[in-house]
C-alpha cells in the first residue's frame, strides 16, 4: 500500500539553527499540505501545495518558514531560525483531485522537532 | 473564528460495548467531514467521511451521523476493541480550497 513518506522521524536543534524536513507524497497526488501538530492538539494547516504552486501559505511563519515543491512531486519544509515554540510534530499529507473533489488527506508519520 | 471542537477530551470503554465520539462544528458552510484516529506517534489515519448532502453513512464497525441542524457530528464504533486507543479527531473542510479544519481530539481508552 502507497504509503505518504517523510524525513527525518526526529530532530532535535538548538535555537537559532535551521532545520529542514522532507516528504515525499504517494505518487499521482498533486496536492500536498503541511501541517503543524503540538502536543494534545489538532493538525494546523501551515501550507497547500497544488502540484508546484502554493495554494495557501496564509497561515506560514514567513519570516521563519519557508515551503517548496519545486517539480509538484517532493516537498521541503525548513524553518530558519528554529525558535523554542517551534517544538511539535511536522505532518505531511496529500491527496488526489483538485480543490474541488471530495477525498481524504493521506498522512505521513510526521517529524517530531524538539528544539533546545 | 470558525473552528471544529469536541465535547469530550478523554471517553473510556469497555472492550467489546460501543463508542461514541462527539464533534461539534460551527461553520454551517462546511461541506465535508472526515474522521482521523491518530496512534501515538503516528500520523493520522483516515477512518470515514461524509458529505454535507448525507446524514449518516456506514463502514466497518464505524458509523458517522451528521445533523446539520445543531452542526453536530459523530463517531460511533461498534465492539470497540483494544486497538481502537487512539485520539479522534473530527475535520471539516469549507469553501473551494479543499482545507481541513481539525478539532482538539477525544482519547478514546479501551479498558479489558
Amino acid at each position: 500500500e502507497a504509503e505518504v513518506a517523510q524525513s527525518p522521524r526526529y530532530k532535535i536543534t538548538e535555537k537559532s539553527q535551521a532545520v529542514a524536513f522532507w516528504c515525499d507524497p504517494i505518487s499521482g497526488h498533486a496536492t500536498l499540505y503541511w501541517y503543524r501538530q503540538i502536543l494534545g492538539q489538532g493538525p494546523e494547516l501551515l501550507v497547500q501545495f497544488q502540484d508546484e504552486s502554493v495554494v495557501d501559505d496564509s497561515q506560514l511563519p514567513k519570516d521563519r518558514f519557508s515551503a517548496e515543491r519545486l517539480k509538484g512531486v517532493d516537498s521541503t519544509l525548513k524553518i530558519q531560525p528554529a525558535e523554542l515554540g517551534d517544538s511539535a510534530m511536522y505532518l505531511c499529507a496529500t491527496r488526489t483531485g483538485g480543490s474541488t473533489s471530495y477525498n481524504e488527506q493521506f498522512f505521513g508519520p510526521g517529524t517530531r522537532l524538539t528544539v533546545l | 473564528g470558525e473552528s471544529v471542537g469536541l465535547h469530550l477530551p478523554t471517553l473510556s470503554v469497555q472492550e467489546g460495548d460501543n463508542s461514541i465520539i462527539n464533534c461539534a462544528y460551527s461553520n454551517s458552510a462546511s461541506d465535508y467531514f472526515i474522521w482521523y484516529k491518530q496512534e501515538s506517534g503516528k500520523g493520522p489515519q483516515f477512518i470515514i467521511d461524509i458529505r454535507s448532502n448525507m446524514d449518516k453513512r456506514q463502514g466497518q464497525r464505524v458509523t458517522v451521523l451528521l445533523n446539520k441542524t445543531v452542526k453536530h457530528l459523530s463517531l460511533q464504533i461498534a465492539a470497540t476493541q483494544p486497538g481502537d486507543s487512539a485520539v479522534y479527531f473530527c475535520a471539516e473542510n469549507t469553501g473551494t480550497a479543499s482545507k481541513l479544519t481539525f478539532g482538539t481530539g477525544t482519547r478514546l481508552q479501551v479498558t479489558l
